[in-house]
């Protein structure tokens, strides 16, 4: 079955470090630029990083630079974000997707996974 | 505020057509960067539902449609049901911030 799936979220205290994966299968991950996106219940979505498809390049929004990592494992195809100095405003579920550029060469989101959700709080 | 526009909210009756719009600049959408729908059900992960200003995504129904002029985009559904009654978030790319932008998404309401 073609999917992503996240894990890793839960609960951590301001200041914390949290590992979030993105396992996929049936597909050839390698191909593929991935990115993170993450959403506030609630709210709107956000884009976080992304990641190119043999993770030489990656690419990160403003509010998450120098303390979000991306990376990835085409051994093991599972895609990561090591978040670290954590803060409240980082609650969200963090959804991964896969780049479509791939295939059609258009930067468009074609594959979610359902997502999982990090707390920032003490 | 989102780098894109949207309106927060649209409705329409069902089988009548809504467009929602999607704003931006001349750093994303007005400098000739593609935009790209998505379609989030309640309590589901977003689906793609247009892609490159106008193309669906096999098994997207011909009710949806995209287009794209200057700095702006839109997304029209006609034939509207209940089913399509969700968030809808446009996305494009921004060179000034070097990365993917969502509009801040919009909610239809079907009555």
């Amino acid at each position: 079955e073609v999917q992503l799936v996240e894990s890793g979220g839960g609960l951590v205290q301001p200041g914390g470090s949290l590992r979030l994966s993105c396992a996929a299968s049936g597909f050839a991950f390698s191909s593929y630029w991935m990115h993170w996106v993450r959403q506030v219940p609630g709210k709107g979505l956000v884009w976080v990083s992304r990641i190119n498809s043999d993770g030489s390049s990656t690419t990160s929004a403003d509010s998450v630079k120098g303390r979000y990592t991306t990376s990835r494992d085409n051994a093991k195809n599972t895609l990561y974000l090591q978040m670290n100095s954590l803060r409240a405003e980082d609650t969200a579920v963090y959804y991964c997707t896969r780049d479509m550029r791939a295939t059609l060469g258009y930067d468009a989101f074609d594959m979610w996974g359902r997502g999982t959700m990090v707390t920032v709080s003490s | 505020q989102s780098v894109l526009t949207q309106p927060p909210s649209v409705s329409g009756a069902p089988g009548q057509r809504v467009t929602i719009s999607c704003t931006g600049s001349s750093s994303n959408i007005g400098i000739g960067y593609y935009v790209h729908w998505y379609q989030q059900l309640p309590g589901t992960a977003p689906k793609l539902l247009i892609y490159a200003d106008n193309n669906r995504p096999s098994g997207v129904p011909d009710r949806f449609s995209g287009s794209r002029s200057g700095t702006s985009a839109s997304l029209a559904i006609t034939g509207l049901q209940a089913e399509d009654e969700a968030d809808y978030y446009c996305q494009s790319y921004d060179t000034s911030l070097s990365g993917s932008v969502f509009g801040g998404g919009t909610k239809l309401t079907v009555l």
